[in-house]
């Protein structure tokens, strides 16, 4: 079952900041995190593991509520290369992951 | 290292014909995935594979068949191809997923008339 993803969609100015959320009826093993360009295949950001923590690399983070089997993807201070649809990917058993249909994200200057 | 190679890039099949999308790996991956692409529908799982000899069904597995003979090669077959299945198909795999993530392919772009 794939998990829910939201928003759909969302339009940002540069240096604005936007939050995507995804979220599991089922226990999760982990939570991923990828972008996809438009054309393009998906490129893994970050994955994070059961024990809640948060993980990031520069202005992109994300934290796992491991109990309400929950993710967030935070992305501050955006910029125009942030634009394309994320999608989250939860393992629900042992390397069967799933993805959410996806979060539009765009930059405009 | 190449990483993840599928082909065909592109592919127009009659409704009822078969055909095998390949997709290689050169960074020997034990995990390998299909997922199907749809507008709207997100990316969906197939097939997928935790080894040599060893698959496992995804959401969608229906009309398609897979095997994992080799670490490197994990292809998928269409039985019979059906207008349904017009999509782009992306094979994916992985060190270990929940360290490195998924490396995906760079897709096959499949149309069935």
């Amino acid at each position: 079952q794939q998990p829910v993803q939201s928003p759909q969609a969302v339009i940002l100015r540069e240096g604005e900041d936007a939050v995507i959320n995804c979220s599991s009826s089922k226990a999760l093993y982990s939570v991923h995190w990828y972008r996809q360009k438009h054309g393009e295949a998906p490129v893994f950001l970050m994955i994070l593991l059961k024990g809640g923590e948060q993980k990031g690399h520069e202005k992109i983070s994300a934290s796992f509520n491991e109990k309400k089997q929950q993710s967030s993807l935070y992305l501050t201070a955006s910029q125009l290369s942030y634009s394309g649809t994320y999608f989250c990917g939860t393992e629900t058993s042992y390397q069967k992951v799933t993805f959410g249909i996806g979060t539009k994200l765009q930059v405009i200057p | 290292n190449a990483g993840v190679t599928q082909t065909p890039k592109f592919q127009v099949l009659k409704t009822g014909q078969s055909m095998t999308l390949q997709c290689a790996q050169d960074m020997n991956h034990e995990y390998m995935s299909w997922y199907r692409q749809d507008p709207g529908m997100g990316l969906r799982l197939i097939h997928y594979s935790v080894g040599a000899g060893i698959t496992d069904q995804g959401e969608v597995p229906n009309g398609y068949n897979v095997s994992r003979s080799t670490t490197e090669d994990f292809p998928l077959r269409l039985l019979s191809a059906a207008p349904s299945q017009t999509s782009v198909y992306f094979c994916a795999s992985s060190y270990s997923s929940r360290i490195y993530g998924y490396t995906f392919g760079s897709g096959t772009r499949l149309t069935v008339v």
